[in-house]
């Protein structure tokens, strides 16, 4: 069955940088692209960053541009989301979430997050 | 990148029909076919119930049904039950395949 794993969160000084990672399997990784995606404690969703199946082409909110990065290993089938200079705006559960093929514009499976917290 | 806009609260009777709204604008919902719900419950992952307007994914309940107009979205629950209780989030396609969500909806069944 369809699985995406999202490790590396944990609790980080502001400006500190931190890499997450998505496991993915159950699913030819290569054909999907990956989003990621972060709510804030008691908040709502917010678009993070996306990367596409072949690694391309890579979008990110203008919240994150010039401090996050995503990249794909695809010889591990994992998506990595590279967050740095770290603000405390930042702490959320980062989800990673499967680009739907047969969806346009959705996403059909989700990890169950990770938490980030961004404090002194 | 604003966010869409959503009621915070809807609440109906177990039996009654409810419909939140999600609206965004001409560069998101009013722009492209591609708005889908999300339900999500209490420390859960969002999970896909409505995409491209107006589909639903296999084995999602046909009491959740979508439609659009113009720059607004609306999701439908008929015949509620007290399982629907959740948190539900529209999404829109953006330019470049980019996103945006909505501040999420807390639907409440009496």
């Amino acid at each position: 069955q369809v699985q995406l794993v999202e490790s590396g969160g944990g609790v980080v000084q502001p400006g500190g940088s931190l890499r997450l990672s998505c496991a993915a399997s159950g699913f030819t990784f290569s054909y999907y692209g990956i989003h990621w995606v972060r709510q804030a404690p008691g908040k709502g969703l917010e678009w993070v960053a996306v990367v596409s199946y072949d690694e391309n082409n890579k979008y990110y909110a203008d919240s994150v541009k010039g401090r996050f990065t995503v990249s794909r290993d695809s010889s591990n089938n994992k998506v990595n989301l590279q967050m740095n200079s770290l603000r405390a705006e930042d702490s959320a559960v980062y989800y990673c979430a499967r680009e739907a093929i047969t969806a346009v514009g959705a996403e059909d499976y989700w990890g169950q997050g990770t938490l980030v917290t961004v404090s002194s | 990148q604003s966010a869409l806009t959503q009621p915070a609260s809807v609440s109906g009777s177990p039996g009654q029909s409810i419909t939140m709204s999600c609206t965004g604008t001409s560069s998101d919902v009013g722009g492209y076919k591609y708005v889908s719900w999300y339900q999500q419950f209490p420390g859960k992952a969002p999970k896909l119930i409505i995409y491209e307007v107006s589909n639903r994914p296999s084995g999602v309940s046909s009491r959740f049904s979508g439609s659009k107009s113009g720059n607004t979205a609306s999701l439908t629950i008929s015949g509620l039950q007290a399982e629907d209780e959740a948190d539900y989030y529209c999404g829109s396609y953006t330019s470049i395949n980019t996103r945006v969500f909505g501040g999420g909806t807390k639907v409440t069944v009496l």
